[in-house]
């Protein structure tokens, strides 16, 4: 089964609000990265994080990690439509760092 | 221009045809891989290479078929083994054969089996 499951499904905002979307996996794990798709297109990487950091930043996005809980949360600020994508988290295991296991996505839709 | 491509955008195969999609990659890396994308889903991992002249089988590799003869290219072949093949295909490299490695995706294949 899948690693990783995001959290909502789908979501829809207005341009300038803030979107969270969380992921939440089943084991330990080394890194966890997010990679955003544009519809019928190749994902394209935004932010990985280790698993000693709690949070990191890069531009507009904001990326917590909590192993505790299993989870992380991706934090869009001041939308624009240009960020209506999908948005996919991947990990790995702790005993298997070869490969990266994606989760099932969000949808953003960001309307101007 | 550096990058990761795929051919071709769009394919269509009879059933019981094999047919063999493109991953070519300029970046240098040592690691390939291809996913499998279904509609509202996320990536499943088909076949991946760290190296030339190998390749591990990914979570789905049944019905399908990789070879790696040179370190930019990295071909998928879907066989008529595939029960079912119709989805949207993607390759992806990463310098390292390592999770805390960025992948780099190409535009994706998506094919069809009528």
């Amino acid at each position: 089964s899948q690693q990783g499951e995001e959290d909502p499904q789908a979501l829809s905002i207005q341009e300038g609000e803030n979107a969270t979307m969380n992921c939440s996996y089943k084991t330990s794990i080394n890194n966890l990265q997010w990679y955003r798709q544009n519809s019928g297109r190749g994902l394209v990487h935004l932010i990985l994080i280790r698993s000693n950091e709690r949070e990191k930043h890069s531009g507009r996005l904001r990326v917590t990690l909590d192993t505790s809980k299993k989870s992380s949360s991706l934090l869009i600020t001041a939308s624009r439509a240009a960020d209506t994508a999908s948005y996919f988290c991947a990990t790995d295991w702790t005993y298997n760092t070869d490969k990266l296991i994606f989760g099932t996505g969000t949808r953003l839709q960001v309307f101007p | 221009d550096g990058g990761i491509t795929q051919s071709p955008k769009y394919l269509f195969r009879k059933e019981g045809q094999n047919v063999t999609l493109s991953c070519e990659q300029n970046l240098n890396h040592d690691a390939m891989y291809w996913y499998r994308q279904d509609p509202g889903q996320g990536l499943r991992l088909i076949y991946y290479s760290q190296i030339v002249n190998d390749f591990q089988k990914g979570d789905i590799a049944e019905g399908y078929s990789v070879s790696r003869e040179k370190k930019e290219s990295f071909p998928l072949t879907v066989t008529s083994a595939q029960k079912n093949p119709t989805a949207f295909y993607l390759c992806a490299s990463s310098a390292r054969l390592a999770s805390n490695n960025e992948q780099f995706f190409g535009p994706g294949t998506r094919l069809t089996v009528l």
